[in-house]
């Protein structure tokens, strides 16, 4: 079965060098989510969208930014990068059930992105 | 907001004993919840979830038990093996779509051969 594709899964960057982190999800997901999680610690949202839309917005420093494109994959930009930036970046796709909510989240493996 | 937590941040067990990791949920309307298992350096993969509807589910060998007097679920895992050594999360759907996912602190479960 398909899953979360993110790519690349690793990326070494300078600091004040400038990150792309791309995530394409399970096909007919609609919602996409994006995780940050350093080491040892809890996966941390960033941002969320729906239907190519922004739907929540979680610790995403205004240095990041992203957007789902028509196809549904989302990318996640970083600029200015900083040492505190290296971490793994999780994104995850879910669908809308029945009900209308989002059930399950499925996760991709993850980019470790590492800033020197 | 939602919050949702974990009681201890590491278990240890020994193979073939069974494991039980909790978590406590704040929201009294959530009627939702996944248990998550990451491996090192992997992705979070979806184990069990549970619906408001349900005091009980279970998997194979993992059964998840939800209290909602007191809001606090557990999964319990049976017959621990090496594998299972991981970090655990309990989520919660949002309650809204495409809102954020609310994942409580993590359990970080070694298993001893």
């Amino acid at each position: 079965a398909a899953g979360v594709i993110q790519s690349p899964r690793h990326l070494i960057k300078e600091k004040r060098e400038t990150a792309t982190l791309k995530c394409y999800p399970i096909p007919r997901h609609d919602t996409v989510y994006w995780y940050q999680q350093g080491p040892g610690q809890d996966p941390q949202f960033l941002i969320s969208f729906y239907e190519k839309m922004q739907s929540d917005k979680g610790s995403i420093p205004d240095r990041f930014s992203a957007q789902q494109f028509s196809d549904y994959h989302s990318e996640l930009n970083m600029s200015s990068l900083e040492l505190g930036d290296s971490a793994l970046y999780f994104c995850a796709s879910s669908p809308t059930g029945t009900t209308g909510m989002n059930t399950e989240a499925f996760f991709g493996q993850g980019t470790r992105l590492t800033v020197v | 907001g939602e919050s949702v937590g974990l009681h201890l941040p590491t278990l240890s067990v020994q193979e073939g004993d069974n494991s039980i990791i909790n978590c406590a949920y704040s929201n009294s309307a959530s009627d939702y919840f996944i248990w998550y298992k990451q491996e090192s350096g992997k992705g979070p993969q979806f184990i069990i979830d549970i619906r408001s509807n349900m005091d009980k589910r279970q998997g194979q060998r993992v059964t998840v038990l939800l209290n909602k007097t007191v809001k606090h679920l557990s999964l319990q895992i049976a017959a621990t093996q090496p594998g299972d050594s991981a970090v655990y999360f309990c989520a919660e759907p949002p309650s809204r779509t495409g809102n954020q996912f609310y994942f409580g602190t993590g359990t970080s479960l070694t298993v001893i051969p």
